[in-house]
């Protein structure tokens, strides 16, 4: 059984640029959440998909958004990025009735702006 | 909004012997659920284990150990006959009942000695 899938897994874009990060869920798990890992600090939740929908988001520009496709698995997308984006970008898969209680995380994609 | 404190920023243990890292959090909510994850280099996020906060039994998962106390605030792990996998970064995370959102410490930097 696969877990949480993330790609690629090392980036490296420009400051302005645009950036998509993937991720596909843990088999049975419906619902995906995107987190932001700065270096040396603890994961910052960014939003949650469940039925295609966002859900919850946390506090973090428009210049971040998302989707979720039929099959669960999510995109992250980074619009004129920053300096300060370059961060590890965490996807964590749940069952939508079990909630973060059963939450598994994926690798991460190292993000770097430059 | 609920945040979660770390402190010990690193601690180095000797195989074989026992560690506690300690967190404490701040909320004025009843229903939630405590969390301890690990963070090896390898930079997966990994559960560790969990607490419902309107159990008073303290969790244990095989040489993993809390001490919750929900007067408090705190949520303390222990790690029994240390190894050296333990190795790794460990985060402390809160999130409320019906939320999915999760909040996590700074982080605990575990070295285990040979």
């Amino acid at each position: 059984d696969a877990g949480v899938t993330q790609s690629p897994t090392h980036l490296i874009k420009t400051r302005g640029q645009q950036v998509t990060l993937r991720c596909s869920p843990k088999s049975g798990h419906d619902t995906v959440s995107w987190y932001q890992q700065a270096l040396g600090q603890g994961p910052q939740f960014i939003f949650q998909y469940y039925e295609e929908e966002e859900r919850q988001r946390g506090n973090f520009p428009d210049r971040f958004s998302g989707h979720q496709f039929p099959n669960y698995s999510s995109e992250l997308n980074v619009n004129a990025l920053l300096l300060g984006d370059s961060a590890l970008y965490l996807c964590a898969s749940s069952p939508y009735s079990r909630g973060p209680y059963e939450q598994y995380f994926g690798p991460g994609t190292r993000l770097t702006v430059t | 909004a609920q945040t979660v404190t770390q402190s010990q920023p690193e601690m180095s243990v000797q195989e074989a012997e026992t560690v506690t890292l300690s967190c404490t959090y701040d909320t004025s909510e009843n229903n939630y659920y405590l969390f301890w994850y690990k963070q090896p280099p390898s930079r997966q996020m990994i559960l560790v284990i969990r607490q419902e906060a309107y159990k008073q039994q303290n969790a244990t998962e095989n040489r993993f150990s809390v001490n919750f106390q929900k007067a408090a605030k705190s949520f303390s792990l222990k790690i029994s006959d240390s190894q050296l996998g333990d190795t790794a970064m460990y985060f402390c995370a809160f999130v409320l009942v019906g939320n999915n959102r999760l909040a996590f410490g700074k982080g605990n930097q575990v070295v285990v000695i040979p």
